[in-house]
């Protein structure tokens, strides 16, 4: 069983709008929650970290957390063509050593 | 500039030869990871190390190994490459080993595409 779950997309959005990423986790001992963001041909970005129940707000960025629904997500508000590249949910495994990635969702912001 | 420096940037190997990928990083993180990434697939774990002279498996380890004999290098080996390892390659490093307490995020190197044919 995968541990992290997203939607693979492609998610297509207008410029403006608001894009909703969405990711599900099946460890409910975990603590930390990471987003990516990989352009294509390119190594994963970190662009926002999550460790408590709730939002956390960074510039456009708002990741929510809801450790009892094992789901976190991330908002990209006014979002830009320059948004348009695949988003990648992350984890801590159980035994604490490294990160699980979900396969990512495509994201396409059309101007 | 610090970061992770990843060599070769891409590599064309024949099945059954022997190819060591390399990483190194200035930042001085004790923890450092190598992952490889297909299509479909995402990105998986092949050996990571939460300090040097440590290292241990991750998801997809068969036909690979590593080693860390500093804490700047973490070479990855393959000893007789086969068609499928072919994949993008990333090496990654954090500033503390895995807790399942608050982690902080890793960065990555800019990948070495291989292909083995």
């Amino acid at each position: 069983q995968k541990e992290v779950e997203q939607n693979s997309g492609p998610l297509s959005v207008p410029e403006g709008a608001i894009a909703s990423l969405n990711c599900t986790y099946s460890d409910r001992g975990s603590q930390s929650f990471f987003w990516y963001r990989q352009y294509s041909g390119k190594s994963p970005e970190l662009i926002m970290s999550i460790y408590s129940n709730g939002d956390k707000e960074d510039g456009r960025f708002t990741a929510q957390l809801n450790k009892a629904s094992q789901y976190v997500s991330l908002l990209i508000r006014d979002s830009q063509p320059s948004d348009s590249a695949t988003y990648l949910c992350a984890v801590i495994n159980q035994a604490g050593t490294a990160l699980i990635f979900g396969k990512g969702t495509t994201l396409s912001v059309s101007s | 500039i610090a970061g992770i420096t990843q060599a070769p940037t891409s590599q064309i190997l024949a099945a059954g030869r022997r190819m060591t990928l390399r990483c190194t990083q200035d930042m001085r993180h004790n923890a450092m990871y190598w992952y490889r990434q297909d299509l479909g697939l995402g990105l998986r774990l092949i050996h990571y190390s939460n300090t040097a002279g440590t290292t241990g498996k991750g998801e997809v380890p068969d036909g690979y190994s590593v080693s860390r004999a500093n804490t700047d290098d973490f070479p990855l080996t393959l000893a007789s490459a086969v068609p499928s390892q072919t994949s993008v390659y990333f090496c990654a490093s954090s500033d503390r080993p895995g807790s399942r307490g608050k982690h902080d995020g890793y960065t990555f190197g800019s990948g070495t595409r291989l292909t083995v044919v």
